[in-house]
């Protein structure tokens, strides 16, 4: 049972272009959201994140859009730059639950030049 | 400051043996936690760690234990390995482990081959 889902394994877009990336969740117990960049021989790096009172949140070109009703959330960069190809894992964590995430399956992002 | 430090960070283990991975977290970290990555699974949650008690244990079997020592370092040991258990091994630090943790600092993991 996949708790955080990120259907799309792939994408790419062109350098200044805007990159979408989707993630959907079913556990409603889910309270904090947060997204990871992970390069090849890497741990993954934090991101953004955004708790459930907001829908969005904002750092630099990077935003988390958070949508509670349909237990979903994107993570939009403006203007994608190639060094932001990576792979990018949503996460989601109960609060009350100490540091134990659950992660979606990653998207891979390419950014051509 | 220094991350998160995980040793070893490549290893080959054969079926049946069992291995112990090491993870130094950030200094003033004292919640540690560990995830296994697999191709197939994904990042999955193991066990997490805060002043030397297991506070949450992921759907693993009992092959699979850890612990924490009193300057935050830990580690997990696998026993009776499984060729199913080749996965990178990642290990995150927190500041404090409650509500609005945020942000987990992540290690560059320690993988193991098991033949």
């Amino acid at each position: 049972d996949q708790q955080v889902k990120q259907n799309s394994p792939s994408l790419s877009v062109q350098e200044g272009r805007i990159s979408i990336l989707n993630c959907d969740y079913t556990n409603s117990m889910f309270d904090y959201f947060l997204w990871y960049k992970k390069y090849p021989a890497e741990g993954p790096t934090f991101l953004i994140s955004i708790s459930s009172i907001k829908d969005k949140n904002e750092d630099g070109r990077f935003t988390v859009f958070l949508n509670k009703s349909a237990k979903h959330l994107s993570l939009h960069i403006v203007p994608s730059q190639p060094g932001d190809s990576a792979v990018y894992f949503c996460a989601a964590e109960n609060n009350n639950a100490g540091n134990m995430l659950t992660f979606g399956g990653g998207t891979r992002l390419m950014v051509k030049p | 400051k220094a991350g998160v430090t995980q040793t070893p960070r490549y290893l080959i283990k054969t079926r049946g043996q069992q291995v112990t991975l090491s993870c130094s977290p950030i200094s003033g970290h004292r919640s540690v936690s560990w995830y296994q990555q697999t191709p197939g699974q994904g990042l999955q949650f193991l066990f997490e760690y805060f002043s030397e008690t297991q506070r949450n244990k992921g759907n693993f079997p009992g092959r699979f234990s850890g612990r924490q020592f009193s300057n935050s370092r830990s580690e997990m040991n696998v026993s009776t390995l499984e060729l199913g258990d080749s996965a990178l091994y990642l290990c995150a630090s927190s500041l404090v482990a409650g509500p609005n943790t945020g942000e987990l600092f992540f290690g560059e993991g320690s993988r193991l081959t098991v033949l």
